[in-house]
């Protein structure tokens, strides 16, 4: 079975550019998570949606940073404009409800 | 503070048992989970025990849990290379949507 599929797996850019990072979640699952993974904070729980819903977006750090679920198998993560601070992996993750998550590969992005 | 700790790091020598400890400060959790995180990947899932149990294993991994101390463990019984990660614990509420991950155990496995 085809895990959390993540692209792109690294990106590079520079700051002030923008940056999308998609999603396509475990076919079935209702649960979808965006995570921030630093070496300074660990894993950080930036937003997650419940049936294509947003739920929770404290984690979300600004308003550079933005979510959407436009339907079950896929979701994007927007940082608009991107600055070095933001460079980390990403990490989405989904679930179905009261199941444990499950991750997908990470997108590694750096923000020169 | 962080609502999960673990220790930073443990080193084992290949063949030898591991034992990654974790504590959590919520005593409503109802899941606690170990995840495996590998050079440039994501979190495995490793194991999930439920609050109301005090032990689970699974092949090499036994899981033990003390809800009174509130203290989670894994064990890794001849630990090899390919258990060189790093591992998370995590624990969350019953709907699995707030999980709280520790910062993670670095395991290194000497031959």
């Amino acid at each position: 079975d085809a895990g959390v599929i993540q692209s792109p797996r690294h990106e590079v850019t520079e700051m002030g550019q923008e940056v999308t990072l998609r999603c396509k979640p475990i076919s079935g699952h209702n649960s979808l998570f965006w995570y921030r993974q630093t070496m300074m904070r660990g894993l950080e729980l930036l937003i997650y949606f419940n049936n294509n819903v947003p739920i929770d977006d404290s984690g979300m750090p600004e308003d550079r940073f933005s979510a959407k679920m436009p339907n079950a198998s896929f979701s994007t993560l927007k940082i608009q404009p991107s600055e070095p601070r933001d460079s980390a992996v990403y990490f989405c993750a989904s679930s179905l409800t009261g199941q444990p998550q499950h991750f997908g590969d990470g997108t590694r992005l750096s923000i020169l | 503070g962080e609502d999960v700790e673990q220790s930073l790091f443990l080193s084992v020598r290949e063949g030898d048992s591991s034992v990654i400890n974790c504590t959590y400060t919520d005593s409503s959790s109802t899941y606690l989970y170990w995840y495996k995180q590998e050079p440039g990947a994501g979190l495995q899932l490793l194991t999930y025990i439920f609050s109301n149990m005090d032990m689970k294993q699974d092949q090499r991994l036994t899981v033990l849990l003390n809800k009174k101390d509130k203290h989670l463990s894994l064990r890794i019984a001849d630990t090899q290379t390919g258990d060189s990660a790093i591992y998370f614990c995590a624990e969350s509420y019953e709907n699995n949507n707030d999980m709280r991950f520790g910062a993670g155990t670095r395991l290194t496995v000497k031959p």
